[in-house]
């Protein structure tokens, strides 16, 4: 069964800084790799997807994703932060007709 | 935006209540979602649809039940509320069958059981 960790349950960090958020699955298949972005009281909205090609894949509001298919990972990254990207952040794998989610990581920023 | 309502956005109820869910979508996709969202848990799947009266379970399905007469309708019964269903529920479409294709949400339910 496909499964997706996200090791970081909270990340705090201070505006502008950049920051890093980790995510790594388990296949020995090809998957489709997503994430996604959840605003308080809202539901998912994808910030960006990784189907094929260039490892570097850029998404909205200036998040980029690298994948790493040798060490099966799927890391988000800003390089510099704004209080409204404040929000919790999910890892998804795309597998048949399912996705399988990560924990989640909450992304604080902090004045 | 991907036409998709959730109602009602908020419920009460108490244990051992039927409680029924909906998912109204506007864009005729065949693949449909239903998920709960529990702090630690991210979003695991309860049931999906993959056309009209075709359904099949997800991982925590144990006490849901869905149905999907229409294509835009999909619904999540719980038949005998219990405390540990309060969570909140999403709803999810899936614009194509293949694996590539994202998935879209609803703004969620809040459902509390007392």
């Amino acid at each position: 069964a496909q499964s997706v960790t996200q090791l970081d349950s909270q990340v705090p960090v201070f505006e502008e800084a950049p920051v890093e958020l980790r995510c790594n699955y388990s296949s020995s298949v090809s998957v489709y790799l997503f994430w996604y972005v959840q605003y308080p009281n809202q539901g998912l909205q994808l910030l960006l997807k990784y189907l094929s090609g260039s490892t570097l894949v850029k998404g909205i509001n200036g998040f980029e994703a690298e994948f790493n298919k040798s060490q099966t990972s799927f890391h988000l990254r800003k390089p510099s932060v704004h209080i409204s990207d404040t929000a919790e952040y999910f890892c998804a794998v795309s597998y048949g007709q399912n996705f399988v989610f990560g924990p989640g990581t909450r992304l604080s920023v902090l004045p | 935006d991907a036409g998709i309502t959730q109602s009602p956005r908020h419920k009460v109820t108490e244990t051992g209540t039927p409680v029924t869910l909906r998912c109204h979508q506007t864009e005729n996709h065949r693949y449909m979602y239903w998920y709960r969202q529990d702090p630690g848990h991210g979003l695991r799947l309860i049931h999906y649809s993959y056309g009209v009266k075709d359904t099949d379970k997800g991982e925590v399905s144990d006490g849901y039940s869905v149905s999907r007469s229409k294509t835009e309708d999909f619904l999540l019964t719980l038949e005998s509320a219990t405390s540990s269903q309060t969570s909140v529920y999403f709803c999810a479409i899936r614009e194509g069958i293949s694996s590539y294709n994202e998935q879209f949400f609803g703004p969620g339910t809040r459902l509390t059981v007392l």
